[in-house]
């Protein structure tokens, strides 16, 4: 299994609907990071998580929210999903120090039309 | 890093021969920065990494370069092989950040027969 689930891998969505990427891992680090990834470009982080109960806004959280529901498990939502939020999505993991870097999973491509 | 938002750089190398990519970064509180690759359709993935007390470190056909005078970061691929393909980030992490990792845009490699 991959350290880092993140589901669905793909998924297409209206405009105005709200949509859920769920993120899962099985490093047992507390901290985890949603990014977004558009085409041909670099990556932003959108949320992030120290633990259970800190959550903090990137430099993108406008229109998205989240939610760590256990160590193991952070959500990205997408309240009313609008077409310039069509893009790959990451999830990583990262230990405490952030040895060895962040454990990305494998993206989530959400297109909204 | 580099500013994120930027649309990549693209270095193109001759199979067998050696790449180099670069990263240019603007903090010089950065102490530790890290290598990721990123295959199509795939997260990024830990390459290797540098602390601040270093100005070298090496990996298997990879070896990173910290020149902390001109603050710049280099990658160097030895006999460079298909599977290379890929986009390559640097990331740097500002001293008493809480190692929140600071994203460069990206430097895409491409292989030629």
């Amino acid at each position: 299994d991959a350290d880092v689930t993140q589901t669905p891998r793909n998924r297409i969505t209206k405009t105005g609907k709200r949509i859920m990427l769920e993120c899962s891992q099985t490093k047992g680090h507390d901290r985890m990071y949603w990014y977004r990834q558009d085409p041909g470009l670099g990556l932003r982080l959108i949320y992030y998580s120290f633990d259970v109960k800190d959550i903090n806004k990137g430099e993108i959280s406008d229109g998205y929210s989240v939610s760590r529901q256990a160590q193991a498990k952070f959500s990205l939502s997408l309240e009313s999903a609008i077409p310039n939020q069509t893009a790959l999505y990451f999830c990583a993991t990262s230990d405490l120090q952030g040895r060895d870097g962040y454990t990305f999973g494998s993206g989530t491509r959400l297109t909204v039309v | 890093g580099e500013s994120v938002g930027l649309h990549l750089p693209t270095l193109s190398v001759q199979e067998g021969d050696n790449s180099i990519i670069n990263c240019a970064y603007s903090n010089s509180a950065s102490d530790y920065f890290i290598w990721y690759k990123q295959e199509s359709g795939k997260g990024p993935q830990f390459i290797i990494d540098i602390r601040s007390n270093m100005d070298k470190r090496q990996g298997q056909r990879v070896t990173v370069l910290l020149n902390k005078t001109v603050k710049h970061l280099s990658l160097q691929i030895a006999a460079t092989q298909p599977g290379d393909s890929a986009v390559y980030f640097c990331a740097e992490n500002i001293q008493d950040s809480n190692y929140q990792l600071i994203w460069g845009a990206g430097t895409k490699l491409i292989i030629k027969p």
